[in-house]
């Protein structure tokens, strides 16, 4: 079964510093998507950035970017230059690409990080 | 504007209730699915359809029943509410592809 492990509960970072959100996940697919979403404190979920497990290069998407070490089935993100908007909720996410019946499409949740950026 | 679009954003219930969960979307997208958020415990789906016609459970999908007539709406019916059905209610949907768009979720509180 698929599952992600945020260890951090909150985190604190000064304004224009960088900050790295932990995330461990275990699965027995070999072909799977790892996601990020950032969930403000009006509640929406935004999609931030995506890894694929073949891909060979680490994700980056602006100021975020995914420090994806396989082996140790790691995909910590990374905001650097923090800004005061970048407070709320992170969450990580899997989905096994070859998954099927109850768990098709499903993407697994990990039960996220509080980001609180200081001025 | 093209996306995810939820109703209502807010919702009380008295136990024993039923009521329906809006979902729609304009992006053509085949995959769609509900999740519910609770303290501490991330989101769980709940059911999905990956098309018109074709619907299945997910992981906590007691309580809950869906139907997919037509490509862009994905209603969640709660038969009859229970406080434990109280969350935060997400749709999301997703292309070909590994993009998912969430909507702004649905606050649900059942007395």
């Amino acid at each position: 079964a698929q599952k992600i492990t945020q260890t951090q509960p909150g985190m604190f970072v000064q304004e224009k510093e960088a900050v790295t959100l932990d995330c461990t996940y275990d699965t027995s697919d070999p072909s799977y998507g790892l996601f990020w979403y950032k969930q403000p404190s009006s509640g929406e979920m935004i999609f931030l950035i995506y890894q694929g497990s073949y891909d060979q290069q680490n994700a980056t998407e602006g100021r975020y970017s995914l420090n994806f070490q396989k082996a140790r089935k790691s995909a910590n993100l990374v905001i650097s230059a923090s800004q005061l908007g970048d407070s709320a909720m992170y969450f990580c996410a899997m989905r096994d690409l070859n998954a099927g019946g109850t768990s098709y499409g499903k993407l697994t949740f990990g039960q996220g990080t509080i980001l609180t950026v200081h001025p | 504007n093209a996306g995810v679009t939820q109703t209502p954003k807010f919702q009380v219930l008295k136990t024993g209730q039923s009521m329906t969960l809006q979902c729609a979307q304009d992006m053509n997208h085949e995959y769609m699915s509900w999740y519910r958020q609770d303290p501490g415990m991330g989101l769980r789906l709940i059911h999905y359809s990956v098309g018109a016609g074709i619907t299945d459970q997910g992981e906590v999908p007691n309580g809950y029943n869906v139907s997919r007539s037509t490509t862009e709406d994905f209603p969640l019916r709660l038969l009859s509410a229970a406080p434990s059905q109280t969350s935060v209610y997400f749709c999301a949907s997703r292309a070909r592809g590994y993009g998912y768009t969430f909507g702004s979720g649905t606050r649900l509180t059942v007395v």
